[in-house]
């Protein structure tokens, strides 16, 4: 495909129940991103994934947040026991090797009702 | 811990107006800053500085970078209804080039 792609695009959910949201990086792209967006806030940075390296997880904000990659595709960011303060948008963003900028996806819209 | 603020928070200009986004930053580590524009959804990437006082252009738009004052700024000259959105600032400080911190974003809204 041509760019980042996410899914689902919107997700509503009950308070309390585990989500699951995707996200297929650009194809040959080593890195991958997760950001979370507030609504009126700017993105906040969650987790990447370099290769084979251990992820950086170093802007999880708990212990229910965590992701997965498999090789150099496909990732996977859940949540469990989703909180209403949970609510955001959730991009998921791509990059190729070297010097080169992000490339988002157009996220999910996580609604916790 | 690093901080990146952007301002004005909103603006409301006419078709024609020119305009200056301001994006100021204290980082432990400086890579580069980088601009982005959000639309609905996806932000897309406008321009990567790394340099001092060489402005980037691209069309009406152009940005520049100050490194002893810390801040960078966004041009859009002739606005246009297109260019309605949020202009996100950013500072790649961190271990990799894309682990940005962002600012809260700039709404711009360009009246016919």
């Amino acid at each position: 495909g041509a760019g980042v792609s996410q899914s689902p695009s919107n997700k509503v959910t009950e308070k309390g129940k585990d989500v699951e949201l995707r996200c297929d990086p650009i194809s040959g792209h080593t890195a991958l991103y997760w950001y979370r967006q507030r609504l009126g806030q700017g993105l906040e940075f969650l987790i990447y994934f370099q290769g084979n390296s251990a992820p950086d997880k170093s802007g999880l904000p708990s212990d229910r947040f965590s992701a997965e990659r498999t090789g150099e595709s496909v990732s996977t960011l859940t949540i469990q026991r989703t909180q209403q303060e949970d609510s955001a948008v959730y991009l998921c963003a791509s990059m190729g090797q070297g010097r080169t900028p992000l490339h988002f996806g157009n996220g999910t819209r996580l609604t916790v009702t | 811990e690093d901080k990146v603020v952007q301002s004005p928070l909103s603006l409301v200009v006419h078709e024609g107006d020119t305009v200056t986004l301001n994006c100021s930053y204290e980082v432990t580590n400086f890579r580069s800053l980088l601009w982005y524009k959000q639309e609905k959804k996806a932000p897309t990437f406008l321009f990567m500085l790394t340099s001092s006082g060489i402005e980037k252009k691209s069309g009406r738009l152009s940005s520049i970078l100050d490194k002893k004052e810390l801040f960078s700024i966004l041009n859009i000259t002739a606005t246009q209804t297109g260019d309605s959105a949020i202009y996100l600032c950013a500072n790649a400080g961190g271990t990799s080039y894309g682990k940005l911190t962002f600012g809260q974003g700039t709404i711009l809204t360009v009246h016919p």
